[in-house]
């Protein structure tokens, strides 16, 4: 399983835009990168999965560069409900092995 | 789409008792349901690997024999922790990806919290 290493924490203010990189230097050739939100006391909560390239949805985006050694989640105009851990995750269709995340905060 | 639901979402129970947690797929069939425990302001630690219709996959250092996994059908499977202690008390989490050949993103249920006394 491939491992990934991403910042312990981050600090951001609302409205502005956050990027979070994640290091996955093992990917394999089939894995697929995946990101996940988790709220105190809840399940994690998919955000956006890519595998290669840039990837968008209505919450996030994704870039992906040609190796796919790393990756970069970008929260455009973070709130205070974003304030969350922040999990990167490489896998295709198996187990996922949890790093310790990104705990973001937002301020006011 | 692609809910997944636990139940019950918290449970007490006296040490030596057993405790039984269910994970459903609301609205879609999952071949394959995994089983998570996360302690306090730690990751989620995979437990077991549970495939429909055939023994669960545990991961190095969990009892099979404490936590029993049954994946009975497509959309559920349960997870049993025999014998409590308080040292189970934790967060139990459990996740399901969806049949099909284009299905490689998990969901994730809202997870159960059992408290052992």
């Amino acid at each position: 399983l491939a491992k990934t290493t991403q910042p312990v924490s981050m600090d951001s203010y609302e409205g502005q835009e956050v990027n979070i990189t994640c290091s996955h230097n093992n990917i394999a050739t089939n894995d697929y990168i995946t990101w996940y939100q988790q709220f105190p006391s809840q399940g994690p909560r998919f955000i956006i999965q890519g595998y290669k390239t840039k990837v968008t949805n209505e919450v996030a985006s994704l870039f992906i560069p040609a190796d796919r050694k790393s990756s970069t989640l970008s929260l455009p105009r973070v709130s205070l409900s974003d304030t969350a851990v922040y999990y990167c995750l490489v896998a295709l269709r198996g187990a996922l092995t949890f790093g310790s995340g990104t705990r973001l905060q937002v301020q006011p | 789409g692609a809910v997944v639901s636990q139940h019950p979402s918290r449970v007490i129970c006296k040490s030596g008792t057993s405790v039984k947690i269910e994970c459903r797929s609301l609205d879609f069939q999952a071949t394959t349901m995994f089983w998570y425990r996360q302690f306090p302001k730690q990751s989620l630690m995979l437990m077991a690997t549970s495939n429909e219709g055939s023994k669960a996959t545990y991961e190095q250092g969990v009892e099979k024999d404490k936590f029993l996994i049954n994946h009975a059908s497509l959309t559920l499977s349960t997870l049993t922790v025999t014998s409590a202690h308080p040292e189970d008390s934790s967060f139990y989490i459990c996740s399901a990806l969806p049949r099909g050949l284009d299905a490689d993103t998990q969901y994730f249920g809202p997870g159960t919290r059992l408290t052992v006394l």
